[in-house]
């Protein structure tokens, strides 16, 4: 039982370019959550998803896409990446009262 | 919309005991958590109170008193390895399980 899978760790981005923050899970969980993290301030959220086919804006959605084909995947699109963007991304998964993060991708955009 | 407050930093001594204030304002309550968190590593789940009072779990306890709105989190029997950011995270009544959190308290324990 893998719990909530996140790739790349790492990944140096330059102005402008873009990529995809891939998020899966294996407990069949219907709520996926994507959060940002910069230093001194707590979880930020991205975009959530209720169910496969179903996604919705948190706090700070702006320069960010996802989707939701699956109950598994819950992938982050970054179109046009900024400086900004340099931050620290979480995806969780929800069932009942059990949060599960994985373990983030630590995103420089130079 | 939800508002959290916690300190920001808090030190304490090896073998102490350690009390961390949440306190928060919402417009509608399902739950408060508590998640612990290493420098670099992603947080992990320490406690969750819906009801009023107090859930002891181990060396660590965690209080709710929704009237107050206010929450702590207790560590007995500080460890080194309790050096951490301690997250708040409170939970609305909408539908999708959303859980807002708080800047976070970071513990140094020191011997």
């Amino acid at each position: 039982n893998a719990g909530v899978t996140q790739t790349p760790k790492f990944r140096i981005l330059k102005i402008g370019q873009s990529m995809t923050l891939q998020c899966t899970q294996d407990m069949n969980h219907n709520y996926m959550y994507w959060y940002r993290q910069d230093p001194g301030m707590g979880l930020k959220l991205i975009y959530y998803s209720v169910g496969a086919g179903i996604t919705d804006k948190g706090e700070v959605p702006n320069g960010y896409n996802v989707s939701r084909s699956t109950t598994e995947d819950f992938p982050l699109r970054l179109e046009l990446a900024a400086p900004s963007q340099t931050s620290v991304y979480f995806c969780a998964s929800v069932e009942d009262t059990g949060y599960t993060f994985g373990s983030g991708t630590r995103l420089t955009v130079v | 919309g939800q508002n959290i407050d916690q300190p920001t930093e808090m030190t304490a001594t090896e073998g102490a005991i350690v009390q961390i204030n949440c306190t928060y304002q919402t417009s509608g309550f399902n739950g408060l958590f508590w998640y612990q968190q290493h420098a670099g590593e992603a947080p992990t789940f320490l406690s969750y109170n819906v009801l009023d009072g107090l859930e002891e779990k181990g060396r660590f306890s965690s209080f709710l008193s929704r009237s107050k709105g206010y929450s702590y989190l207790l560590l007995k029997e500080l460890q080194m390895k309790d050096s951490a950011s301690y997250l708040c995270a409170v939970r609305d009544q909408g539908g999708s399980y959303i859980p807002t959190f708080g800047r976070g308290t970071s513990l140094i324990v020191h011997p």
